[in-house]
């Protein structure tokens, strides 16, 4: 079945460490995203890619950063300079035509200790 | 560019009966609905969504929406809850047009919790 799949989906992460988050879909859709979601704020976006070795700066890129290598991969690394990492991140692509629309992924709950 | 807002942060409902989760968004251009639905530490499941044609629009788990574009409204609604309905919702759209093109905005969330 296509979907996309997000690991590990807990994290643990020290105070000053970079973590990488995956995220890989099978859907064979150009356009991928990265949202936190924190509790009574909704979801906001990181940062989206709408083509392979191109992204864009979402909402709240600050601390934050992105590669897109390949169609199908699209992580997210959190870096020491997020002040605030401790959320629940989800993973999202977009579909055309009559999937139009995003599809997500279980998510990946990162708590900084 | 397009916002999103959800007007109840929780809805408490006893099963059986009828629910509605009001949304209404704003835009400066046409726009795409979507309603999801998630459960606690689960990804999102879409449930339903207006792209064109008839403005009443029906989902799955028995969920329909009416868009309303005079008010600029999608609200979701279901005739007869059950407990397993008890999740948080949320209302979401994108923007068919302009520099929005293909992002999803969200509102805050709505929690429905259905008591026995």
């Amino acid at each position: 079945d296509g979907g996309i799949t997000q690991s590990p989906k807990y994290l643990f992460r020290k105070e000053g460490q970079n973590v990488t988050l995956s995220c890989e879909q099978n859907l064979n859709h150009d356009a991928m995203y990265w949202y936190r979601q924190d509790p009574g704020q909704g979801l906001r976006l990181i940062y989206y890619s709408q083509i392979v070795n191109d992204f864009q700066k979402g909402d709240i890129a600050e601390g934050y950063s992105v590669s897109r290598e390949k169609k199908e991969s699209f992580p997210l690394t959190v870096t020491s300079a997020q002040k605030n990492p401790t959320a629940f991140y989800l993973c999202a692509s977009h579909g055309q035509g009559e999937n139009y629309g995003y599809t997500f992924g279980s998510g990946t709950r990162l708590t900084v200790v | 560019a397009q916002s999103v807002t959800q007007l109840d942060s929780q809805v408490p409902v006893f099963e059986e009966a009828p629910v509605e989760l009001r949304c209404n968004y704003s835009s400066s251009v046409s726009v795409y609905l979507f309603w999801y639905v998630q459960y606690p530490n689960q990804g999102l499941q879409l449930l339903l969504k207006y792209l064109s044609g008839s403005t009443l629009v029906k989902g799955i788990n028995g969920f329909e929406a009416e868009f309303n574009k005079s008010q600029t409204s999608f609200h979701l609604r279901k005739p007869s809850v059950h407990i397993s309905d008890t999740a948080e919702y949320f209302c979401a759209v994108i923007g068919a047009g302009g520099t929005s093109y293909g992002k999803l905005t969200f509102g805050q969330g709505t929690i429905l919790t259905v008591h026995p």
